[in-house]
């Protein structure tokens, strides 16, 4: 079981909002920046979010992300075909002194 | 263009070792800590190791530690995942990957990954 938990599943129509969370620790969320990545299946996953709500380049601006106390969110707005992907969070755990991932959402795009 | 081009992979009965590298071209490596992730078959994102830009600081997840060892040639731009005594649920795609040089638990830049596969 993952230290950093995700729903595994999310769902929403073409143009639609959604938002996955993620949930964990004092050590981990509540004290250092979550990131976000996209991956689909076959290639090299992608940073979406760092730094709890920074973009990289290149990423649009359909991507935001948020930070409360020790849960996260990445919110994606005006949803396409593309963005069907997994979607993970991470943070560093300064108990574990490792780098925590979540089990991963898998967004389906209906 | 920045790029991560991961080899060594294949398949390795369990107990014994393969050593996987990942060669870094259109950015210096020497000022970015570099990373190993791995995803089993069906399975999420698995954090393996962090290494820091100058090699000096080493981090493993529980299951590499005393197993798995990971560095660094800065001067070559190669990182390099040296995995002993492997076990079948080793078997998985391993990813390298690049940290923000701002932000060192943060991985900006992957490869597409080498698979490596422990079966007798």
């Amino acid at each position: 079981q993952s230290v950093v938990t995700q729903p595994p599943s999310a769902s929403g129509t073409p143009g639609q909002g959604v938002t996955i969370s993620c949930s964990g620790s004092s050590s981990n969320l509540g004290t250092n920046s979550v990131h976000w990545y996209q991956h689909l299946p076959g290639t090299a996953p992608k940073l979406l979010i760092h730094g709890d709500n920074q973009r990289p380049s290149g990423v649009p601006d359909r991507f935001s992300g948020s930070k409360s106390g020790t849960s996260a969110s990445l919110a994606i707005s005006g949803l396409r075909s593309e963005d069907e992907a997994d979607y993970y969070c991470a943070s560093w755990d300064d108990s574990l002194r490792v780098v925590v991932l979540g089990g991963g959402t898998k967004l389906t795009v209906l | 263009q920045v790029h991560l081009v991961e080899s060594g992979g294949g398949v390795a009965q369990p107990g014994r070792s393969l050593r996987l590298s990942c060669v870094a071209s259109g950015f210096t490596l020497r000022s970015h800590a570099m990373h190993w992730v791995r995803q089993a078959p069906g399975k999420g994102l698995e954090w393996v190791a962090l290494i820091s830009y100058d090699g000096a600081n080493k981090y493993y997840a529980d299951f590499a530690k005393g197993r798995f060892t990971i560095s660094r040639d800065n001067p070559k731009n190669t990182l390099d995942l040296q995995m002993n005594s492997l076990r079948g649920e080793d078997t998985a795609v391993y990813y390298c990957a690049r940290a923000l040089k701002e932000h060192t638990k943060t991985m900006d830049v992957w490869g597409k990954g080498t698979t490596v596969t422990v079966s007798s």
